[in-house]
């Protein structure tokens, strides 16, 4: 059974860097297609891909934010580790972070961490 | 830039059929593939790649689609099927790797 589980602050200062951590069970991400990607959601609004690690370690991220974003993996602790720096009140949001098992499709999600940014 | 667009809001009488649509330009390069989220829940696959469904999702939603647009049926709605649905794309831009549409909100009447 696949699970992934988002652990970070629920609360972080403008300027700030943002650490997020997701922790997975169910499935190597060296195997062969797998893909983890990090996707956040401000209040009422539409879900926004931010970031994407996969079984090769090749990083990819979203133009408009890959200056801010670094995503990195640790395959012996079965986690995945995104940093956003000079955080904004623009990007207070849950984050989630989502498999992808080889289909270009997100198939699993962790539930999700609500981060606020605010002096 | 790479987007896809949704209508914001549709309504559909219990037991009839609602249709969404999603538009963008890589739609007409890569398939669509839809989210269903409830509110305080996480969004779960409902559609992928040409019509397929994830185990446990009902066969009334079915996808398909024309061009640069994507759509999303569900024949015979219910009221659990109220929800905001998000269709997902891999991106064209080089080195992103994927766009959401900006979400429909399903009302069952």
């Amino acid at each position: 059974q696949v699970t992934l589980r988002e652990s970070g602050p629920a609360l972080v200062k403008p300027t700030q860097t943002l650490t997020l951590t997701c922790t997975f069970s169910g499935f190597s991400l060296t195997s062969s297609g797998k893909c983890v990607s990090w996707i956040r959601q401000p209040p009422g609004k539409a879900l926004e891909w931010l970031a994407m690690v996969d079984w090769e370690d090749d990083k990819f991220y979203d133009a408009s934010l890959s200056t801010r974003l670094t995503i990195s993996r640790d395959t012996s602790k079965n986690q995945v580790v995104l940093t956003m720096t000079n955080v904004d009140p623009m990007d207070t949001a849950t984050y989630y972070c989502a498999l992808d098992s080889g289909d270009y499709v997100f198939d699993s999600w962790g539930q999700g961490i609500l981060v606020t940014v605010s002096s | 830039s790479s987007e896809l667009t949704q209508d914001a809001v549709v309504s559909v009488a219990l037991g009839q059929t609602v249709r969404i649509t999603c538009q963008g330009d890589s739609l007409g390069k890569f398939y669509a593939s839809w989210y269903q989220q409830k509110p305080g829940q996480a969004p779960s696959l409902v559609i992928y790649g040409r019509n397929k469904r994830p185990s446990g999702i009902p066969d009334r939603f079915s996808g398909s689609s024309s061009g640069n647009t994507a759509f999303l049926t569900i024949t015979g709605a219910q009221a659990e099927d109220e929800a905001d649905y998000y269709c997902n794309s891999r991106d064209t831009r080089l080195y992103t790797r994927f766009v959401f549409g900006s979400g429909t909100k399903v009302t069952v009447l």
